[in-house]
């Protein structure tokens, strides 16, 4: 199994509080994701990294916000909490580039509620 | 508007029988495509992939197929089992391009069921 370690696996938070989900790898992978799944959507990504200190967005990224500072770890931040984003998050990790094909490998997920 | 589309949310097959899930996609960049497993309560797992070069991928009971032309794949699992009763997801990327274009996007999801 791919090292992928999210934490908290599972939190509750009240609307508009800050959260921070965690993500750390083991495996030196350079691409890093963060998606949600919800019933109806499949998987959709939030952020993306390419490298330490380098992110962008994905198709969901209204209300979140990413940092990596170091190659290991990716933090995904809800700003203010809504009950829109309840959801399962899952970190995934990839070794693809430009050019390359290369399958992600996924965490295990953390359940947000936000109540 | 979805770029990957699975159509069937649910697909019921008995045990020793084929499994045929299947998946669209609009987007012409796509050159390589990938087949997820996912189990309640844990990450989806990669399970096949092809790329765009070619038509087939056979890993053991599973095996997907690439119709270019239709903008369509398919995995087929023989002999399905009960264990393999799971949501599968399809997903593309446009590996080839890198940067933005090489994430995967996802299909929503076929839950299987094989019944013994």
């Amino acid at each position: 199994d791919a090292g992928i370690t999210q934490s908290p696996r599972h939190k509750v938070t009240e609307t508009g509080t800050p959260v921070t989900l965690r993500c750390h790898q083991t495996e030196n992978h350079r691409y890093m994701y963060w998606y949600r799944q919800d019933p109806g959507h499949g998987l959709r990504l939030i952020h993306y990294s390419y490298g330490v200190k380098d992110t962008d967005k994905g198709e969901v990224s209204d209300g979140y916000s990413v940092s990596r500072s170091k190659t290991e770890d990716f933090l995904l931040t809800l700003e203010s909490a809504t009950s829109s984003q309840t959801s399962v998050y899952f970190c995934a990790i990839s070794e693809s580039g430009r050019g390359g094909y290369a399958e992600a490998f996924f965490g295990q997920g953390t359940r947000l509620t936000v109540v | 508007d979805q770029q990957v589309k699975q159509n069937s949310p649910s697909l019921s097959v008995q045990e020793g029988r084929i499994s045929i899930l299947n998946c669209d996609y609009t987007n012409s960049m796509f050159d390589y495509f990938l087949w997820y497993k996912k189990y309640p309560a844990e990450g989806p797992t990669f399970l096949i992939s092809i790329s765009s070069i070619k038509d087939k991928n056979e890993d053991g009971r599973f095996t997907v197929f690439l119709n270019k032309s239709a903008k369509h794949l398919s995995l087929h699992i023989v002999p399905s089992q009960p264990g393999d009763s799971a949501v599968y997801f399809c997903a593309a990327s446009a590996g080839n391009y890198g940067g933005s274009q090489g994430n995967l996007i996802f299909g929503k999801g076929t839950k299987l069921s094989v019944k013994p």
